[in-house]
C-alpha cells in the first residue's frame, strides 16, 4: 500500500516557469515531510522539509505548502532552471524519525 | 551536512552468489540506520531498519533471511544479499540520521547491484 501517493509522473517546464508537485498521504500519524532530489545514480539529497504546524515554508526558489486538513503537501520551484532537471521525490515520516515513505517521483524536465 | 558513503557504488556478480554492502557514517554516530531499495524508474522502497546493536527490523514482505543486515558499531551497518538472483538486481540506498526530531537524514550515495 503506497503510504504517500504523487503526481504528476513526469513534468515538462521552460526556463524560467513555475514546476509544481503535489503530494497527499492517508497516515495522520506523520508529521515530517521531506522533499528530496535525486539525480541519476546518485542517492537522493534533501531539499527542504516541512511540519504540520506551519502552511508554508520557503527556501530560495523552493516553497513547500502544507494543506494539514487536505493532507496534501506540494512542492514548488521558482525561475526552473535545466539544472533542476531530476527526479523529486516527496516522503513523509512519523513518530520513528527519518523512517521515510516515499512517494512515487517525479521527473521532472526543465527545457533550456 | 553529515556524509554517509555506501561500499561499492556498483557490483556485479554471478547467480547463487552472496554481495555484501557497507554503509557509513563519516563524521557522525548513528543509532539507527535504513535500508531502502530503489527498482528503475521507481520509487525508494524501505527495506529494514537497522539498529546499532540489535536486531533489524525489517518490513513487510521482506525475508530477512535473505537480506542480512548487521549494525555492528555507531558508524557501519551492512547488508548482505544471499544467494543473489537476478531480480534482486537493483539500486540499494542506505540512510542514517542523528535519531533525533528534526533532524535531517542523510543518504549514501547507493550501490547498483546486477546480478548475471
Amino acid at each position: 500500500q503506497q503510504q504517500v501517493k504523487q503526481s504528476p509522473q513526469s513534468l515538462i517546464v521552460q526556463k524560467g516557469g513555475i514546476s509544481i508537485i503535489n503530494c497527499a498521504y492517508e497516515n495522520t500519524a506523520f508529521d515530517y515531510f521531506p522533499w528530496y532530489q535525486q539525480f541519476p545514480g546518485k542517492g537522493p539529497a534533501l531539499l527542504i522539509a516541512i511540519r504540520p504546524d506551519v502552511s508554508e515554508k520557503k527556501e530560495g526558489r523552493f516553497t513547500i505548502s502544507f494543506n494539514k486538513s487536505a493532507k496534501q503537501f506540494s512542492l514548488h520551484i521558482m525561475d526552473s532552471q535545466p539544472g533542476d532537471s531530476a527526479t523529486y521525490f516527496c516522503a513523509a515520516s512519523g513518530d520513528n524519525f527519518n523512517k521515510f515513505y516515499f512517494g512515487s517521483g517525479t521527473k521532472l524536465n526543465v527545457k533550456p | 551536512g553529515a556524509v554517509v558513503s555506501q561500499h561499492p557504488s556498483w557490483v556485479i556478480c554471478k547467480s547463487g552468489t552472496s554481495v555484501k554492502i557497507e554503509c557509513r557514517s563519516l563524521d557522525f554516530q548513528a543509532t539507527t540506520m535504513f535500508w531502502y531499495r530503489q527498482f528503475p524508474k521507481q520509487s525508494l522502497m524501505l527495506m529494514a531498519t537497522s539498529n546499532e546493536g540489535s536486531k533489524a527490523t525489517y518490513e513487510q514482505g521482506v525475508e530477512k533471511d535473505k537480506f542480512l543486515i548487521n549494525h555492528a558499531s555507531l558508524t557501519l551497518s551492512t547488508l548482505t544479499v544471499t544467494s543473489a538472483h537476478p531480480e534482486d538486481s537493483s539500486f540499494y540506498i542506505c540512510s542514517a540520521s542523528l535519531g533525533q526530531a528534526d533532524t535531517e537524514a542523510f543518504f549514501g550515495q547507493g550501490t547498483r547491484l546486477t546480478v548475471v
